[in-house]
């Protein structure tokens, strides 16, 4: 069956620090892959994708990601966090083949302290 | 373009009364869908439509919950009667499925349902 994981609940990180927010999928065939944010109080904001090519996907506000297709992993990073980062972060797939229905993973709040 | 509009942006009706939860999705848009997020059970996709077609309703948990696409810029989602384990946040999203943002959802800012 087709899924997505976000081992971590919470992640807590000083500002001026790198940050990483954990997914791995579960998949057959390729996938497409998906990273948003949620905000207080609003919708989820699309952050960056992977469908093909490069395994280093940059998005929006300096995340990046990296697909690793041997570790079924997507993880989300940035350089150097800033308090406004604080938000929760899905990860999401979709199945080439599939019409354009994606699965969120449960999320992971992501926590800066100043 | 304004984004996907949702209205209203609060709800809080008691039991056995009717709600219903109206969406905008961006224009030219060719897919919509509706989602449920609670702390519990954290986001699910309720149903989704692909021009104004509904393609898949596997996450409509009960035939008290119906939603309609009459037209490509407007669709509802109804629950008749509601009960208070309905209560969450509720999203609409649409979505292009062609071009650079292929695949994208952009999301609606939510409505709040509160059932006493």
């Amino acid at each position: 069956a087709q899924s997505v994981a976000q081992p971590e609940d919470q992640v807590n990180v000083a500002e001026g620090n790198p940050l990483t927010v954990k997914c791995t999928y579960s998949v057959s065939g390729n996938p497409y892959l998906f990273w948003y944010v949620q905000y207080p109080n609003r919708g989820l904001q699309f952050l960056l994708k992977y469908i093909t090519g490069d395994n280093l996907v940059k998005g929006s506000y300096g995340f990046e990601a990296e697909f690793n297709k041997s570790q079924t992993s997507f993880h989300l990073k940035k350089p150097s966090a800033l308090v406004s980062d604080s938000a929760l972060y899905f990860c999401a797939v979709r199945l080439y083949s599939s019409a354009s229905k994606i699965i969120f993973g449960s999320g992971t709040r992501l926590s800066i302290r100043p | 373009d304004a984004g996907v509009i949702q209205s209203p942006r609060h709800e809080v009706t008691e039991m056995g009364q009717e709600v219903t939860l109206r969406c905008k999705p961006i224009s030219g848009h060719d897919y919509l869908f509706w989602y449920r997020q609670t702390m519990m059970r954290g986001l699910e996709l309720l149903i989704y439509f692909n021009n104004n077609v509904p393609i898949d309703d596997s996450g409509m948990p009960e035939d008290r919950f119906s939603a309609k696409m009459p037209n490509a810029s407007f669709s509802t989602l109804k629950i008749q009667p509601s009960e208070p384990r309905d209560s969450a946040v509720y999203f609409c999203a649409s979505s292009l499925a062609r071009g650079s943002s292929y695949n994208e959802q952009f999301f609606g800012p939510g409505t709040r349902l509160t059932v006493l």
